[in-house]
């Protein structure tokens, strides 16, 4: 089965600072992963996926992560926090071929500080 | 651009009342998905769909919970009897197919519920 964990429920970082998310997956083969945002009271937005290919991943909004196989990682990163990055970020998983779902994190709330 | 649409976003109910929510998906998406997340919590899938047709349910608590939709198109998500516990938001998704895993799922506003 898939899953993935969302280090820090609370990462806080003020503007022009290095954004760094961490999240670690658990499976037997390399899975699909994905970075989701969700800012209050609205449904998710899809940032960035990782499939197959390349392992640095780049995304909307400045966003990007990196798969990392031996660390069983796909940290998300952005150089520098904008005011409009405080949301909370899930990390999601799902199996590489035919039919699963999609398996979220418990989120990681981005707080931004001017 | 093209969204996925949910009814209401606000639901206010007592427990033991029958409560329902509505999900139109992108148009031409033929998978469709209800989810529900817990204040502090990532969403856990209820019910996926591919066309009219139930795909997993596995996690759906089908002593309250039903849903359907009937033309491939549209969903409704109802819970009957509601109880204290069902408070959360119940988001829905939509993507093109089923298959490969490398669909992107796109997801709705969301019902925000709360059961007093």
């Amino acid at each position: 089965a898939q899953s993935v964990t969302q280090l820090g429920s609370h990462v806080s970082v003020s503007e022009g600072a290095l954004v760094l998310l961490r999240c670690n997956y658990s499976s037997s083969v390399p899975p699909y992963l994905f970075w989701y945002v969700q800012y209050p009271n609205q449904g998710l937005q899809l940032l960035l996926k990782y499939t197959t290919g390349a392992t640095l991943v780049k995304g909307i909004n400045g966003f990007e992560a990196e798969f990392k196989k031996s660390e069983t990682s796909f940290h998300l990163t952005k150089p520098s926090a904008h005011m409009s990055d405080a949301a909370e970020y899930f990390c999601a998983t799902r199996a590489p071929s035919g039919y699963s779902t999609l398996t979220f994190g418990k989120g990681t709330m981005l707080l931004v500080s001017p | 651009e093209a969204e996925v649409a949910q009814s209401p976003r606000y639901k206010i109910t007592e427990k033991s009342q029958a409560v329902a929510f509505w999900c139109d998906p992108i148009s031409g998406h033929a998978t469709l998905y209800w989810y529900r997340q817990i204040l502090g919590q990532g969403p856990e899938l209820l019910v996926q769909f591919q066309d009219e047709s139930v795909v997993d349910d596995s996690q759906l608590p089908k002593d309250r919970f039903s849903a359907e939709r009937l033309k491939g198109v549209d969903s409704t998500l109802k819970i009957q009897p509601a109880e204290l516990g069902d408070s959360a938001m119940y988001l829905c998704a939509s993507s093109l197919t089923l298959a490969g895993g490398q669909e992107t799922q796109y997801f709705g506003p969301g019902t925000r519920l709360l059961v007093l």
